[in-house]
């Protein structure tokens, strides 16, 4: 499918169990993102990715972990799931430039149990 | 530091026009975008202004801009059901290739 896709769209786990969450794009873009939202807080920025093998911590990146050794893919790990952690997480991807239009994802929505 | 502002909840009656305000304080924002997110879904861009302009109309959007007060509204005119959703400002930097930064979102609610 061209886009960007995320899998699973849902997911529940049990508190301690590592998960990953998948981000697949087929535009090439240089740029990938994973957000988090929570009501009142809005879009939280996790990590990003400017290209493969390089990778920035955002605004929340505490108990995640992120790799991107190919452009098309940015998956997004919990090592040891919490509570906390439950929310709906956003995937985007951008070409870069002067012009920014960010591309999202469906989204996975996340429960910790 | 970089800070969007958004009011959260907007409640208009179907047909009339809805106007959401955002309030950003980079002044080096080069580009800034309304992104709509339908329930369920990832966001969508709306529309977008480049900084130098003080507005722009597209079909039943306008957006305006007043950089001096650094001031972003979108006019949605003839509010329909579907335009119910959240709807995100956001601005982007001079460099161009870094991460937008988002508001939370006016979730707005059309009554029929």
């Amino acid at each position: 499918d061209a886009g960007i896709t995320q899998s699973p769209r849902y997911k529940i786990t049990e508190t301690g169990r590592q998960v990953t969450l998948m981000c697949h794009q087929t535009w090439s873009h240089s740029y990938m993102f994973w957000y988090r939202q929570d009501l009142g807080h809005g879009l939280r920025l996790i990590y990003y990715s400017a290209a493969a093998d390089i990778t920035d911590k955002g605004e929340v990146p505490d108990g995640y972990v992120v790799s991107r050794s190919k452009t098309e893919n940015f998956p997004l790990t919990l090592e040891s799931a919490t509570r906390s952690q439950t929310s709906v997480y956003f995937c985007a991807s951008m070409a870069g430039g002067s012009y920014n239009e960010q591309f999202f994802g469906p989204g996975t929505r996340l429960t910790v149990l | 530091g970089e800070d969007v502002e958004q009011s959260l909840f907007l409640s208009v009656r179907e047909g009339d026009s809805s106007v959401i305000n955002c309030t950003y304080t980079d002044s080096s924002s080069t580009y800034l975008y309304w992104y709509k997110q339908e329930p369920g879904a990832g966001l969508q861009l709306l529309t977008y202004i480049f900084s130098n302009m003080d507005m722009k109309q597209d079909q039943r959007l306008t957006v305006l801009l007043n950089k001096k007060d650094k001031h972003l509204s979108l006019r949605i005119a003839d509010t329909q059901t579907g335009d119910s959703a959240i709807y995100f400002c956001a601005e982007s930097f001079n460099s161009g290739n870094t991460p937008l930064v988002f508001g939370k979102g006016t979730r707005l609610s059309v009554i029929a």
